[in-house]
């Protein structure tokens, strides 16, 4: 079946601009996360969605980062007034319930550049 | 809060040879524990897990880790390893309230003929 969707593969933009990621996650699969993935700085948790509960947001970095989940799927992470520090890749993945009964499966990012 | 550390960043090695990644957590909870690899150019998948019971657990591709409470480690091992197992290695640690799971930073495995 189809696994999780990420779009767009890659992104260039300028400093200064917004930009949105989106992550189509495995149909059913009620939570969802965004990490981070910088060169030395491993995987960072940004933020995680289950079902109708409130996202936990506690590892966003910046008040320019927000994400949504609507309609329970599709999640949209944004980030405005882009920064070089920004550059990274931005991994989605989804899973059916807690992790421990399930694994995460992972999308295959949107690697981000900041000019 | 828990967190994971793996020492190690980069670990070499020749093909055939064993080869363990460290891995220690904390966390003043109990605790369930990941591995997750990354092939090149390739996405997450997970590798093996411990949850509870056995500490010694298997994965996929001849992978191996084992669980200290003591030691707080759940370091990773193979007895022998192939070309193919050039990676990326996440530990990765979650607790009883399964809210988020937080992983280290890597440690890339480099196999060598």
């Amino acid at each position: 079946g189809a696994g999780v969707s990420q779009s767009p593969s890659n992104k260039v933009t300028e400093k200064g601009k917004d930009v949105e990621l989106r992550c189509d996650p495995i149909s059913g699969h009620t939570a969802l996360y965004w990490y981070r993935q910088s060169l030395g700085q491993g995987l960072e948790f940004l933020i995680y969605f289950q079902g109708n509960s409130a996202p936990d947001k506690s590892g966003l970095p910046s008040d320019r980062f927000s994400a949504e989940r609507t309609g329970g799927s599709v999640s949209t992470l944004t980030i405005q007034r882009t920064q070089q520090e920004d550059s990274a890749v931005y991994l989605c993945a989804s899973t059916t319930g807690p992790t421990r009964e399930s694994p995460l499966h992972f999308g295959n990012g949107t690697r981000l550049t900041v000019t | 809060a828990q967190s994971v550390t793996q020492l190690d960043s980069q670990v070499p090695v020749f093909e055939e040879a064993p080869v363990e990644l460290r891995c220690n957590y904390s966390s003043s909870v109990s605790v369930y524990l990941f591995w997750y690899v990354q092939y090149p150019n390739q996405g997450l998948q997970l590798l093996l897990k411990y949850l509870s019971g056995s500490t010694l657990v298997k994965g996929i591709n001849g992978f191996e880790a084992e669980f200290n409470k003591s030691q707080t480690s759940f370091h990773l091992r193979k007895p022998s390893v192939h070309i193919s197992d050039t990676a990326e290695y996440f530990c990765a640690v979650t607790n009883t309230g399964f809210q988020k799971l937080v992983f280290g930073t890597g440690t890339r495995l480099l196999v060598s003929p």
